[in-house]
């Protein structure tokens, strides 16, 4: 069975950093490029970040870029996503997703909250 | 960066009847063009992709169609479990973008 299950969500201070994990299991997880996707509260979908299966390439969404970095150890299945320099419109659950194009397959999120 | 923009915002459909939900691209994606589900405290799921093939074990009475610019998400007779919010989302070049969403709620 496929699985995506992310982890290190929590409270942090504005200015301050978190890291996220993606666990992958169930599926070949060093043959597919990922994501982070977020959703603030009450909010839609947000695309953040995209690396390909090799890390050969990254991609970020303005709002995001030179404060997050998406990475991944495909010998430990897993992704990441560095958050420094937090503010408060960052409050959201972040989704780790597989792409093959579209957005196949979720996990089911962590919620980050940013707030003094 | 290509906007996309969802159409209506909120549609009130009866279960069994139709519902069309439109998706309006800024510049042409081709057919690069997904739909997803998320339900209430649920993580989104993929419904079509390609503008119009149908996901893994995702029943016929979801179709989509369109390219360029123009496309649609069709809910052939609506069950109880399709109240959700729908969105769309490019994934032609970079950065990838959705819509605001839909909400399809019971009239």
């Amino acid at each position: 069975e496929m699985q995506l299950v992310e982890s290190g969500g929590g409270l942090v201070r504005p200015g301050g950093s978190l890291r996220l994990s993606c666990a992958a299991s169930g599926f070949t997880f060093s043959s597919y490029s990922m994501n982070w996707v977020r959703q603030a509260p009450g909010k839609g979908l947000e695309w953040v970040a995209y690396i390909t299966s090799s890390s050969s390439a990254t991609y970020y969404a303005d709002s995001v870029k030179g404060r997050l970095t998406i990475s991944r150890d495909n010998a430990q299945n897993s992704l990441y996503l560095q958050m420094n320099s937090l503010r408060d419109e960052d409050t959201a659950v972040y989704y780790c997703a597989r792409s093959t194009g579209p957005l196949d397959f979720w996990g089911q999120g962590t919620l980050v909250t940013v707030s003094s | 960066e290509i906007v996309m923009t969802q159409s209506p915002a909120t549609l009130s459909v009866s279960p069994g009847e139709r519902a069309t939900l439109s998706c309006r691209a800024s510049q042409s994606v081709s057919s690069n063009l997904g739909w997803y589900q998320q339900k209430p405290g649920q993580a989104p799921r993929l419904l079509i992709y390609g503008a119009s093939t149908r996901a893994t074990d995702i029943p016929a009475r979801f179709s989509g169609s369109g390219s360029g610019t123009e496309f649609t998400l069709t809910i052939s007779s609506l069950q109880s479990e399709d109240f959700a919010f729908y969105y769309c989302q490019h994934y032609s070049s970079w950065p990838r973008t959705f819509g605001q969403g839909t909400k399809v709620e019971i009239k």
